[in-house]
């Protein structure tokens, strides 16, 4: 079965850092591109950052960019986000996603950024 | 950064047909911002109904579809079913970013 879970979620203190990852399993997770996609508490759904197969190729909303950083291990068929300098209004529930018209999503873990 | 826009809510009849529309502040949407539909329930994760424009996912219902309209992306539902009460997220590239609308909260009343 294809699956995609993530984990790492937590609560988190303004300013502080947090990793968050997604196991791949049921295809080859090396072949595609992944995103992470992130959904605030009773709003919509907003697009964070994606990146290529072989790593190589990284792209971030305005919103993250220079505090997340996206990466994978194709070894370990797993995705990461590290979000550091976080802020309240990082606060989401994030889901990743497989970049093949976008056909696989995680259930998200839960993102708590509050003193 | 550009901002796109959705029908905050709209409503449907059972058995009847309406057009969700996705516009981009940036100007005319084209196939090039390669615009994705998206389904959400409440409590569940999203579920992707269209991509490319007008392309299907295995899973998605033939009466939805997916075109370019009068500038703006468009999802047609044709023959609404009450199951198909959820809220609908576009997504457009441009050019590696992504952005999504704010959603369009579809009532089959």
């Amino acid at each position: 079965e294809v699956q995609l879970v993530e984990s790492g979620g937590g609560l988190v203190q303004p300013g502080g850092s947090l990793r968050l990852s997604c196991a791949a399993s049921g295809f080859t997770f090396s072949s595609y591109w992944m995103h992470w996609v992130r959904q605030p508490p009773g709003k919509g759904l907003v697009w964070v950052s994606r990146i290529s197969s072989d790593g190589s190729t990284t792209t971030y909303a305005d919103s993250v960019k220079g505090r997340f950083t996206i990466s994978r291990d194709n070894a370990k068929n797993t995705l990461f986000l590290q979000m550091n300098s976080l802020r309240a209004e990082d606060t989401a529930v994030y889901f990743c996603v497989r970049d093949w018209g976008m056909d696989v999503w995680g259930q998200g873990t839960t993102v708590t950024v509050s003193s | 950064q550009a901002v796109v826009t959705q029908e905050p809510s709209l409503t449907v009849s059972p058995g009847g047909t309406v057009t969700l529309t996705c516009g981009s502040s940036t100007g005319a949407v084209t196939s090039g911002h390669y615009p994705y539909w998206f389904q959400q329930k409440p409590g569940q994760a999203p579920r992707t109904l269209i991509y490319d424009t007008s392309s299907k996912h295995s899973w998605t219902p033939a009466r939805f579809s997916g075109s370019l309209l009068g500038g703006n992306a468009a999802l047609t539902l044709s023959g609404a079913q009450p199951e198909d009460e959820a809220e609908y997220y576009c997504l457009l590239s441009y050019g590696g970013a992504r952005l999504f609308g704010g959603g369009t909260k579809l009532t089959v009343l």
